[in-house]
């Protein structure tokens, strides 16, 4: 199956600093990647959709400001959180549709734990 | 906005069966979808229905009923492996993925 990476797996950031979180398809082009945010015991909240090549729709009370999302390329989409605060902290989950499969399956990345101090 | 239901957990003995349902109110419906996840991994796909209907893959099967707005996923046999969250997640009109808050399956030997 289709797989997507992401990286890092695990980062720890002082309060007000920012990070980058890098998700790519491997072996498929995705014009189309899914961003999603799951705290402790809860499920998985979408927090934008990026489109290559323009910019990213965001989810109603996600702060486009705050989380930038660049798409430049087929394969890879970043989501950088600015100014990060200790409520940032969580699992931040990337995924990607493969066209060549029907599109009907999302493969999801292993994730991103975060942590702001 | 998207309400999806399912209970919040479920205990079962090894080698025995386990129907986690799922509940759905969405605006539109292109498809409903059950994946695995592991205490801090991500989702891994399990099945996918679209059409009402019993859907078999190994141990595990899947069930729709678009009228009621139901689905079900029954894992057979169970291992201990299969100790876990179930994510019941329906693709709404706009092609989102909207997420329950999961179904923690405990198997006990």
């Amino acid at each position: 199956g289709a797989v997507v990476s992401q990286h890092p797996s695990r980062v720890i950031c002082k309060s007000g600093t920012s990070v980058k979180i890098e998700c790519r398809s491997l072996d498929f082009q995705a014009t189309t990647m899914f961003w999603y945010r799951q705290f402790p015991k809860q499920s998985l909240m979408l927090m934008a959709t990026s489109n290559e090549g323009s910019k990213a729709t965001y989810e109603q009370g996600v702060e486009k400001d705050k989380f930038l999302i660049n798409h430049a390329s087929l394969t890879l989409s970043t989501l950088t959180v600015t100014s990060a605060h200790p409520e940032d902290s969580s699992f931040y989950i990337c995924s990607a549709e493969d066209p060549g499969q029907g599109g009907d399956e999302q493969y999801f990345g292993p994730g991103t734990r975060l942590t702001v101090t | 906005g998207q309400n999806i239901d399912q209970p919040t957990e479920m205990t079962a003995t090894e080698g025995a069966i386990v129907q986690i349902n799922c509940t759905y109110q969405t605006s539109g419906f292109n498809g409903l979808f059950w994946y695995q996840q592991h205490a801090g991994e991500a989702p891994t796909f399990l099945s996918y229905n679209v059409l009402d209907g019993l859907e078999e893959k190994g141990r595990f099967s899947s069930f729709l009923s678009r009228s009621k707005g139901y689905s079900y996923l029954l894992l057979k046999e169970l291992q201990m492996k299969d100790s876990a969250s179930y994510l019941c997640a329906v693709r709404d009109g706009d092609y989102k993925l909207s997420f329950g808050a999961g179904t923690t399956v405990t198997v006990r030997a």
